[in-house]
């Protein structure tokens, strides 16, 4: 049964920095053609897609966030990390990791979410 | 970067209705065209593949169609649980751009 789980702070203070962590099961993040994607979900919005990372360590990142993601992954936990620079209050979502084991660029599975509030 | 355009953003139906949501892209994607559904406070599932491929589960009212930029998502015989909001999502690159979404409602 492939799970995975989103951890990470519930609030943060604007100008920090947070970490997200994406604990998987079910399948190997070393596997030919796994990827694991973040998306967030602001209050009321739509889904936003932020990053993703491949089996190879290959990264991709939304164009518009690029300079403050970062996306890594630790094959010994099974874990993929999202790291987001400076914060603010409009970085407030739900955010998701997400995988992408397939040719067809869809998101197989999903995590339940996190809900990070960016507040002083 | 594709933009994905859907459109209504909303919607109103009954039971029993048969109803249609637009997704265009800003390029063409092929046919790696995928559609979702969200319900509140749950993550996203997925419907569609491929355009047209049902994913395993899914109750064949729902059906897509469309290939290059234009696309669309057809849900026939309206049920209760199928007033949601829907997203498409482009898969033809890496970089994984969503729709802004068509919430569907119960009229």
């Amino acid at each position: 049964q492939i799970t995975l789980k989103e951890s990470g702070p519930t609030l943060v203070k604007p100008t920090q920095t947070l970490t997200l962590t994406c604990t998987c099961s079910g399948f190997s993040l070393t596997t030919r053609g796994v990827g694991v994607g973040w998306i967030r979900q602001s209050p009321g919005k739509a889904l936003e897609w932020l990053a993703l990372i491949y089996w190879d360590d290959e990264e991709r990142y939304s164009p518009s966030l690029k300079s403050r993601l970062s996306i890594t992954k630790d094959t010994s936990k099974n874990q993929v990390v999202l790291t987001m620079t400076t914060v603010n209050p409009v970085d407030t979502a739900t955010y998701y990791c997400a995988l992408r084991g397939n040719s067809f660029g869809y998101f197989d599975d999903w995590g339940q979410g996190t809900l990070v509030t960016v507040s002083s | 970067d594709i933009q994905m355009t859907q459109s209504p953003s909303s919607l109103s139906a009954s039971v029993g209705d048969r109803v249609t949501i637009t997704c265009r892209a800003s390029q063409s994607v092929a046919n790696y065209l995928n559609w979702y559904q969200q319900k509140p406070g749950k993550a996203p599932k997925l419907l569609i593949y491929y355009a047209s491929s049902l994913q395993s589960g899914v109750p064949s009212r729902f059906s897509g169609s469309g290939s290059g930029t234009d696309f669309t998502l057809t849900i026939s015989n309206l049920q209760p649980e199928d007033f949601a909001t829907y997203y498409c999502q482009q898969g033809y690159n890496s970089l994984c751009t969503f729709g802004q979404g068509t919430k569907l409602e119960m009229k």
